[in-house]
């Protein structure tokens, strides 16, 4: 399987900064990388798939980038909802694998 | 508006099974392929089981492989997880998903609780 590898594990950020998230996968993924964002006590949240296709109804302010093994998730200013755990997720092997998370935490 | 629902979630002794169901509304149910994905406690996400859409393919991550059962019944929009011999390691929330493979996981049930301890 598919080891996907994410970085940092914690991310402290203030309010109204950028916060730049990454995820590395074992092998090409080509472009079939999602991010989901999970706030706790809740369900994941599709934000991105294709590695850059925000998903419908998620702000501009998260992007993604990259292909093949290097990717980004950015957020270009922090909101206070934003502050949770950041998922990567592979889906062009199978089985489908996620990476360990991101938390980002208010600075 | 996409719902899933879980249920069926509880404490159960090592060894032992349990039946989890999602419900689901607002899309229709029988074009979708639909995972299960489980978080164990302050732990990450791992995919369990995904089924077709009717239910001839059926896929399971390697650690619960002969354990777990995952169907589907389209006439009552219903997806099930039935899971045997039940390990300590089993212990987590089970998440119902629509996985209509791009993009994956597009909607997410609140989950349901699954503890197997003695």
């Amino acid at each position: 399987e598919i080891v996907m590898t994410q970085s940092p594990a914690t991310l402290s950020v203030s309010p109204g900064e950028r916060a730049t998230l990454s995820c590395r996968a074992g092998q090409s993924v080509s472009s079939n990388l999602g991010w989901y964002q999970q706030k706790p006590g809740q369900a994941p949240r599709l934000l991105i798939f294709g590695a850059s296709t925000r998903a419908t109804g998620i702000p501009a302010r998260f992007s993604g980038s990259g292909s093949g093994t290097e990717f980004t998730l950015t957020i270009s200013s922090l909101q206070s909802e934003d502050f949770a755990v950041y998922y990567c997720l592979q889906y062009n092997d199978w089985p489908k694998t996620f990476g360990q998370g991101t938390k980002v935490e208010i600075k | 508006e996409v719902q899933l629902v879980e249920s069926g979630g509880g404490l159960v002794q090592p060894g032992g099974s349990l039946r989890l169901s999602c419900a689901a509304s607002g899309f229709t149910f029988s074009t979708y392929w639909m995972s299960w994905v489980r978080q164990a406690p302050g732990k990450g996400l791992e995919w369990v089981a995904n089924i077709q859409q009717h239910g001839s393919e059926k896929y399971y991550v390697d650690s619960v492989r002969g354990r777990f059962t995952i169907s589907r019944d389209n006439a009552e929009n219903a997806l099930y997880l039935q899971m045997n011999s039940l390990r300590a390691e089993d212990t987590a929330v089970y998440y119902c998903a629509r996985d209509p493979m791009t993009p994956p996981f597009d909607y997410w049930g609140q989950g349901t609780l699954v503890t197997v301890s003695s």
